[in-house]
């Protein structure tokens, strides 16, 4: 079946520095990955839309600038933090998908800023 | 044997049915089990959160958790159009919200339901 890595699974980094999460497709080519984040106690909630290629899109209220998103290729997408502050400590997750509806997500990204 | 089996459909109903969408899985260890629906082109969004063993009704939904069978649903009364969409299924060993690991889903299931 399809698996989504994500890379790191957890990190702590200090606050004002940047950390750059990884999300791969292991065994199909991914034309569009996703980007979410969750709060505690919150639903996982859409960051940015990812297409082989192109700029990502981003969701209202999500800051281009801060979180940036590179999909160069069909199989990898990285999400980085820039200059991370403790309110960004959240989990992180990416998914992927093919031409078909069915996303593949990642197992996540837990990111703690100190 | 993937964690966590989920049927990925399409299942197509007819308005007003009653459905029911199911996962099993094999890791004793979850715990925590949950029930996005995720629209096209939208994040997914959480429906259903149930700890442990039981039974939880949320209005048209009721979540239906059995640890002994490794087996949990999802079922939709009075199915409208509106529901169509995709529900994942997902589960945990400790809760995602207070540090643990992450999630594991299921593929998710694409539900249609006939006007």
């Amino acid at each position: 079946g399809a698996v989504v890595s994500q890379h790191p699974s957890r990190v702590i980094c200090k606050s004002g520095t940047s950390v750059k999460i990884e999300c791969r497709s292991l065994d199909f080519q991914a034309t569009t990955m996703f980007w979410y984040r969750q709060f505690p106690k919150q639903s996982l909630m859409l960051m940015a839309t990812s297409n082989e290629g192109s700029k990502a899109t981003y969701e209202q209220g999500v800051e281009k600038d801060k979180f940036l998103i590179n999909h160069a290729s069909l199989t990898l997408s990285t999400l980085t933090v820039t200059s991370a502050h403790p309110e960004d400590s959240s989990f992180y997750i990416c998914s992927a998908k093919e031409s078909s509806y069915e996303q593949y997500f990642g197992p996540g990204t837990r990111l703690t800023v100190t | 044997q993937k964690e966590v089996e989920q049927d990925p459909g399409p299942l197509s109903v007819p308005e007003g049915a009653i459905v029911s969408l199911n996962c099993t899985y094999s890791n004793s260890a979850f715990q925590y089990f949950m029930w996005y629906r995720q629209y096209s082109r939208k994040g997914p969004e959480l429906l259903m959160y149930t700890y442990s063993s039981g039974n939880k009704e949320d209005g048209r939904f009721t979540s239906q958790v059995d640890k002994s069978s490794k087996y949990i649903s999802l079922f939709i009364r009075d199915s409208q159009p509106s529901d169509s969409a995709t529900y994942l299924c997902a589960m945990s060993a400790l809760r995602v919200w207070e540090g643990a690991d992450g999630l594991t889903f299921g593929k998710g299931t694409h539900l249609i339901i006939q006007p």
